[in-house]
């Protein structure tokens, strides 16, 4: 069975562009959350949506959206990049939305702002 | 607010070694901790799953406990390998909160 998958694996911008990352979490998943971790920190927690509803919003700027597709997939959008948004952008599933279920994480996709 | 310490930050042993890595939080007030570990560049692995109710949790050579009353919570792993080496994460969560990461334990596991 095919895991967390993130796409693209990395990426390039520069200072003002706007990116966006995507996710398709394990077959059957319906909540998805988005964290950033920069390098050599714990991963920060950013979104989570569940049957296409935020469910969670962590302390990140107006500058950072999300949104769930009907198929569970998501999309994480930054615009007006920043030199500190470098950092992996990572994508976990769980089976719903209670945080009594264990979350797995994808690869990650990591972005550089130049 | 919930913080997550995790001690030591970085950890080298020889192969064949018993060793334990430490998890600390402020508020018990918890769901559940996961344990992950982490290589170089990429994302995190699930290694435990420990709920709120539960003690403990055992995976191989791995045994993770867990003292909600104390804020604590270990990661034994029994008979490292070089192939153990990677970072380890300890992430809890609070009730009405997401998960919130300690900043991990870089282990390098020496042949």
């Amino acid at each position: 069975d095919a895991g967390v998958t993130q796409s693209p694996t990395h990426l390039i911008k520069t200072r003002g562009q706007q990116v966006t990352l995507r996710c398709s979490p394990i077959s059957g998943h319906k909540s998805v959350s988005w964290y950033q971790q920069v390098l050599g920190q714990g991963p920060q927690f950013i979104f989570q949506y569940y049957e296409k509803e935020e469910r969670g919003r962590g302390n990140f700027p107006d500058r950072f959206s999300a949104r769930q597709f009907p198929n569970y997939s998501s999309e994480l959008n930054v615009n007006a990049l920043l030199l500190g948004d470098s950092a992996l952008y990572l994508c976990a599933s769980s089976l719903e939305g209670v945080p009594y279920y264990e979350q797995f994480f994808g690869p990650g996709t990591r972005l550089t702002v130049l | 607010k919930q913080e997550v310490t995790q001690i030591p930050a970085a950890l080298s042993v020889p192969e064949g070694e018993n060793l334990v890595l430490n998890c600390s939080f402020t508020d018990s007030a918890i769901y559940n901790l996961q344990w992950f570990r982490q290589d170089p560049g990429k994302g995190l692995t699930s290694l435990l799953l420990i709920q709120s109710s539960q003690r403990e949790q055992t995976s191989g050579r791995l045994n993770a406990s867990l003292d909600k009353s104390s804020g604590r919570s270990t990661l034994y792993i029994a008979a490292s390998q070089p192939g153990d080496s990677a970072t380890y994460l300890c992430a809890v969560r609070p009730e009405g909160q997401n998960f919130v990461f300690g900043p991990g334990t870089r282990l390098s596991v020496l042949p």
